[in-house]
């Protein structure tokens, strides 16, 4: 089955500058690849999302990029605020709509 | 509509006992999962369904689990006899097809 790593897993980063989460799969067959924030005691909820026929895409101040030859798909968070204070998961399903989630990274945002 | 709809929400009980977690799916979606939350192990993918049958249950921990899904609207996870290891956030989500993947509260499960 799919296996996806995670890293780091655990962030801290100074507000104002960029959180960058780096995600590994091994299904060569996956192409749907997701991003959730989980805020404490709260339910994972989708941020972003890209597919394999997409290198980059981008929503305000997220981005993630996927290079499906080395398999592997990075979060970006630029100008980080407090509120992006989460843990993050990365995942990656193919046509059978399993998710296969990662580790999680915790980030922290310093004020 | 509410979104995926979960209960308890919280739930203690002594070892030995059968546990039954409750899921309402969103109205129209087609794919269902049942995921298990802890320190340790992360987010662990249980079982999932999808128009009602079960797919893949390959997540489910030992035959003490068990999880049906009688029609588009509702399932249910149940831990029979339940273990103090079975402690964890017991989260429900729903899809349609390949799309995004709403998750339910979650069911904080301890066992004393």
């Amino acid at each position: 089955g799919e296996n996806v790593e995670q890293h780091p897993s655990t962030l801290s980063v100074q507000e104002g500058d960029s959180a960058v989460i780096k995600c590994t799969y091994s299904d060569s067959a996956s192409n749907y690849f997701p991003w959730y924030k989980q805020e404490l005691g709260k339910r994972p909820q989708l941020i972003i999302d890209i597919r394999s026929n997409v290198g980059e895409k981008k929503d305000q101040r997220i981005a993630v990029t996927l290079n499906k030859t080395a398999k592997h798909f990075s979060l970006h968070i630029t100008e980080t605020q407090p509120e992006d204070s989460a843990v993050y998961f990365c995942a990656a399903s193919r046509d059978d709509y399993k998710l296969s989630f990662g580790a999680g990274t915790t980030v922290t945002v310093r004020a | 509509d509410a979104g995926v709809i979960q209960s308890p929400r919280h739930e203690v009980t002594e070892m030995g006992q059968e546990v039954t977690l409750r899921c309402k799916p969103i109205s129209g979606h087609n794919s269902l999962f049942w995921y298990r939350q802890t320190m340790m192990r992360g987010l662990e993918l249980l079982i999932y369904f999808n128009n009602n049958v079960p797919i893949d249950d390959s997540g489910m921990p030992e035959d003490r689990f068990s999880a049906k899904m009688p029609n588009a609207s509702f399932s249910t996870l149940k831990i029979q006899p339940s273990e103090p290891r079975d402690s964890a956030v017991y989260f429900c989500a729903s899809s349609l097809q390949h799309l995004e993947a709403f998750f339910g509260q979650g069911t904080r499960l301890t066992v004393v």
